[in-house]
């Protein structure tokens, strides 16, 4: 299985500013692309699914460049309670369905 | 809502033992998996099930087996316990074999190795 690249940051950014993080994955034949969220001490839980054609839930946006074989996510009014660590995790393909993790970014929001 | 639960928070346990974590999940999930997880080495596959009976080794299987006698159960067995087996542990499942299932993770064991 390949590589899935972040950024560990960590990002500290103050409550209402807008962060980005990129993931870039090196297979091309991946099908798959999802950001989790880990709280500390925490398990990861599915924040949302990237598609094609991008996807907006609320505060958060992700977006899927095939081409350049990257995911973003965007974080707008960040609150305190985002403070947390992102995992990007890229799908299998070629009949794989082992998903591969990203090592995370971590996000520190500040007052 | 789905649940992964794991038998566990904490367990101390002295070099050489024979540890078992347990897994059990509560959705007629396909797939089950274990991974570890260390600080600045995000989370690394151990070994994975796709079916009762059936597993397959992740990227870091040295010093671990697993069971899966039941389809909701998975489990994971350090043979002979080494300090370097100090980590967290988290088991995951996922509903079918499909690439775009989530995983749901349970809350984790972490384990120290004396």
């Amino acid at each position: 299985r390949k590589e899935v690249e972040q950024d560990p940051g960590p990002f500290n950014v103050p409550e209402g500013a807008t962060v980005a993080f990129n993931c870039t994955y090196s297979n091309s034949a991946s099908q798959s692309f999802f950001w989790y969220r880990q709280d500390c001490r925490k398990e990861p839980k599915l924040l949302m699914s990237v598609y094609s054609s991008g996807n907006e839930d609320g505060r958060f946006t992700a977006q899927l460049n095939r081409a350049s074989q990257y995911i973003s996510l965007l974080i707008r009014d960040s609150k305190l309670s985002d403070s947390a660590t992102y995992l990007c995790v890229v799908g299998g393909s070629g009949g794989s369905y082992i998903p591969t993790f990203g090592r995370g970014t971590s996000l520190i929001v500040h007052p | 809502d789905v649940k992964v639960t794991q038998s566990s928070r904490y367990l101390v346990k002295r070099t050489g033992e024979k540890v078992f974590l347990e897994c059990v999940q509560d959705m007629d999930h396909e797939n089950m998996f274990w991974y570890r997880q260390d600080p600045g080495l995000g989370l690394r596959l151990i070994y994975f099930s796709y079916d009762v009976k059936m597993k397959e080794k992740g990227d870091i299987p040295e010093g671990y087996s697993v069971s899966r006698e039941k389809k909701e159960r998975f489990s994971l067995i350090l043979e002979s316990a080494s300090t370097n087996q100090t980590s967290m542990y988290l088991c995951a499942s996922s509903r079918s074999i499909q690439d775009t299932d989530t995983q749901y993770f349970g809350p984790g064991t972490r384990l120290t190795v004396l």
